[in-house]
């Protein structure tokens, strides 16, 4: 069981949009269309924001959205707001009912 | 409405045993299969284990396996897992979720496990 890579962090001004990877192998991300992200505000439990790839829970904005091409999934977060500063991870199945975390990302609203 | 409820954190000396209860309501329990996902202070998040609606399958991070055993009772409507031979590194706030579809939707306020003498 390996961890996800996510870059340590990203950045972008309001109103921009940023894209945050989530690299994994064809034994995890690759091999299932059951990616996850998630986003955490400091002293918070986690907050479902995209499921099975690109599925948005009910009360997500549209402004996030998820793709997955070959062993990289990615999470866009399109007009940046100031309240989506946050730690962001992704997960995936990993096959006989393990699952993995990305390290997570730092998203920081300039 | 959903809520997830974990107790049993607490101090305990490394070599100790611990158990972790997540008490569910708003939801037929017995119908979602259930996650503990575990994060060190000042890390990110960590999978821990898997149970399946009924109990009968299970799975779990290779850092835990063979001395955690995630279980439940759905007739308690409560998630359990049992920690035993603790580490330090086993230090962190440990949250229940309940999963669709492979996303964890709903987690707990989490409860703090520190190992330490």
């Amino acid at each position: 069981q390996s961890a996800l890579t996510q870059p340590p962090s990203a950045s972008g001004s309001p109103g921009q949009s940023v894209t945050i990877s989530c690299t994994g192998t064809s034994s995890d991300v690759g091999g299932y269309n059951y990616v996850s992200w998630y986003q955490q505000h400091p002293g918070k439990a986690p907050k479902l924001m995209i499921f099975e790839v690109s599925k948005r829970p009910s009360g997500v904005p549209d402004r996030f959205s998820g793709s997955k091409s070959g062993n990289t999934a990615s999470l866009t977060v399109s007009g940046l707001q100031a309240e989506d500063e946050a730690d962001y991870y992704c997960s995936s199945y990993a096959g006989s009912n393990n699952f993995a975390f990305g390290g997570g990302t730092k998203l920081t609203v300039l | 409405e959903v809520q997830l409820v974990e107790s049993g954190g607490g101090l305990v000396q490394p070599g100790g045993s611990l158990r972790l209860s997540c008490a569910a309501s708003g939801f037929i329990f017995s119908s979602y299969w259930m996650h503990w996902v575990r994060q060190a202070p000042g890390k990110g998040l960590v999978w821990v284990s898997r149970i399946n609606s009924d109990g009968s399958g299970t799975g779990y991070a290779d850092s835990v396996k063979g001395r955690f055993t995630i279980s439940r009772d759905n007739a308690k409507n409560t998630l359990y897992v049992q920690m035993n031979s603790l580490r330090g590194e086993d230090t962190a706030v440990y949250y229940c979720a309940r999963e669709v579809g492979g996303g964890m939707h709903y987690w707990g306020q989490g409860t703090l496990v520190t190992v330490s003498s």
